[in-house]
């Protein structure tokens, strides 16, 4: 059973582009949760979602920054307008059901 | 709030040597408590966690156990080796937002041969 993937594993973009993240979950997680981990600092929750369904999202900007996981696909993680703050590393995380998190290798965005 | 404190790293050891990290929380009601590692360049992997309090979580030679009078989930090795080398992140979860980790800072632990 493959783990979680994310891609890119490092993006750059230069300030005012957008930045995709993409990540796949575990084979039969249906829940998705998004972190950011700036540098020297510990991940901060984002978002949790289920298929189609944002369930906890207190964690995103509110300016920005959004968040899906389609019926059929990855979950995306949006970032509109990139500015040099938003440079960290986001991981996505996923589960068959509550506490069990399984994370993946995380995608290191750098804004120049 | 919640919120959860580690002890500030890096934390330098040599081989065979015990490890303590403390973890202390701040937190409403009856938290599931976690530690995560987090190997270089990597994700964070799972290392043990705890539901209740005096649940005792192990693995791989870890252990934590969920003080509930303390607020602390204290993560101790016997004899640690070079390849535990890491960061180490204390975490906690609510019954009510359990989809909502919280992290520490994390702790970084050097082990030197």
């Amino acid at each position: 059973n493959a783990g979680v993937m994310q891609n890119p594993r490092h993006l750059v973009r230069r300030r005012g582009q957008e930045a995709r993240l993409r990540c796949s979950p575990m084979k039969g997680h249906s829940h998705v949760y998004w972190y950011r981990q700036l540098p020297e600092e510990g991940l901060k929750f984002m978002v949790y979602l289920q298929k189609e369904n944002i369930i906890d999202e207190s964690g995103m900007p509110k300016e920005r920054f959004s968040a899906e996981f389609p019926k059929e696909g990855p979950s995306i993680l949006r970032i509109q307008q990139v500015v040099r703050g938003d440079s960290a590393a986001y991981f996505c995380a996923s589960s068959p059901r509550e506490y069990e998190q399984y994370f993946g290798p995380g995608t290191r965005l750098t804004v120049t | 709030g919640n919120s959860v404190t580690q002890m500030e790293g890096p934390v330098t050891l040599s081989e065979e040597a015990f490890l303590t990290i403390n973890c202390t929380y701040t937190a409403t009601g009856y938290p599931s408590l976690f530690w995560y590692v987090q190997y270089p360049g990597e994700g964070l992997q799972l290392l043990l966690k705890a539901t209740k309090a005096d649940d005792k979580g192990s693995n791989k030679g870890f252990e934590a156990t969920y003080r509930k009078e303390t607020t602390s989930f204290h993560l101790e090795k016997g004899s640690v080796q070079v390849s535990d080398s890491a960061v180490y992140f204390c975490a906690l979860a609510r019954l009510d937002s359990w989809g909502k980790l919280q992290f520490g800072a994390g702790t970084q632990v050097v082990v030197t041969p």
